[in-house]
């Protein structure tokens, strides 16, 4: 299964672009990387996803490195609202054509004021 | 709201009792996961639905764990004889059969064992 390798934690001040690595170098060439972020106490929310080119929506910004072993999330223009563990996930797929998410731990944002 | 609800939000239950949780998906989802959720770590998968059909089941899944889809909507998962390592947060998501199957999350149960 491929897995990934997020940093701990981050600090990024509030208006300022916060940039979050994730390591999948052992991603497969059909298999997608997600983003989900979760607020304390609340369950994930998806934020965004890619396979090779990026991906931009009204939430985030991903960039997928061309070999797909790394990519970056990017938060524009971060509030305090964006404060978070985000997870970086690589889907699993199985002979039950099962969609089931591998989560790690996650990096845990903090947007500063 | 059409977004995915969990009943209840939290439960605190004694060690011994049996406990049930309800999901309600988003209504033209048709795939519906399990996952719980302890303290510090991120979700692990429980247990998977395509419609009402069970797909897969993690070892985590004791038999003391059991997911109901009846009829393909909403999905309950019952804990018999609760231990204090059932304490956790456990999360229900649903996904459209479709595109990039991106999971949609509830709120999740909060179960304490005391």
């Amino acid at each position: 299964d491929a897995k990934t390798t997020q940093p701990p934690s981050m600090d990024c001040a509030e208006g300022r672009a916060a940039n979050l690595p994730c390591n999948h170098s052992t991603i497969s060439g059909n298999e997608y990387v997600y983003w989900y972020r979760q607020i304390h106490s609340q369950g994930p929310q998806y934020i965004i996803h890619g396979l090779k080119n990026n991906e931009t929506n009204e939430m985030a910004s991903l960039i997928i490195t061309e070999d797909r072993k790394s990519s970056t999330l990017i938060l524009p223009h971060a509030t305090l609202r964006d404060t978070a563990v985000y997870y970086c996930i690589v889907r699993v797929y199985n002979a039950g054509n099962n969609r089931k998410l591998i989560w790690g731990l996650g990096t845990s944002l903090a947007v500063n004021p | 709201d059409t977004g995915v609800s969990q009943d209840p939000r939290h439960k605190i239950t004694k060690r011994g009792q049996n406990v049930t949780f309800r999901c309600d998906p988003i209504s033209e989802h048709n795939r519906l996961y399990w996952y719980r959720q302890t303290l510090g770590q991120g979700p692990e998968f429980l247990t998977y639905f395509q419609n009402e059909a069970q797909l897969e089941k993690s070892r985590l899944l004791s038999d003391r764990f059991s997911a109901e889809r009846p009829k393909g909507s909403f999905s309950t998962l019952e804990i018999q004889r609760t231990e204090q390592g059932d304490s956790a947060m456990y999360l229900c998501a649903s996904s459209f059969d479709g595109g990039a199957y991106e999971q949609y999350f509830g709120p999740g149960t909060r179960l304490t064992v005391t």
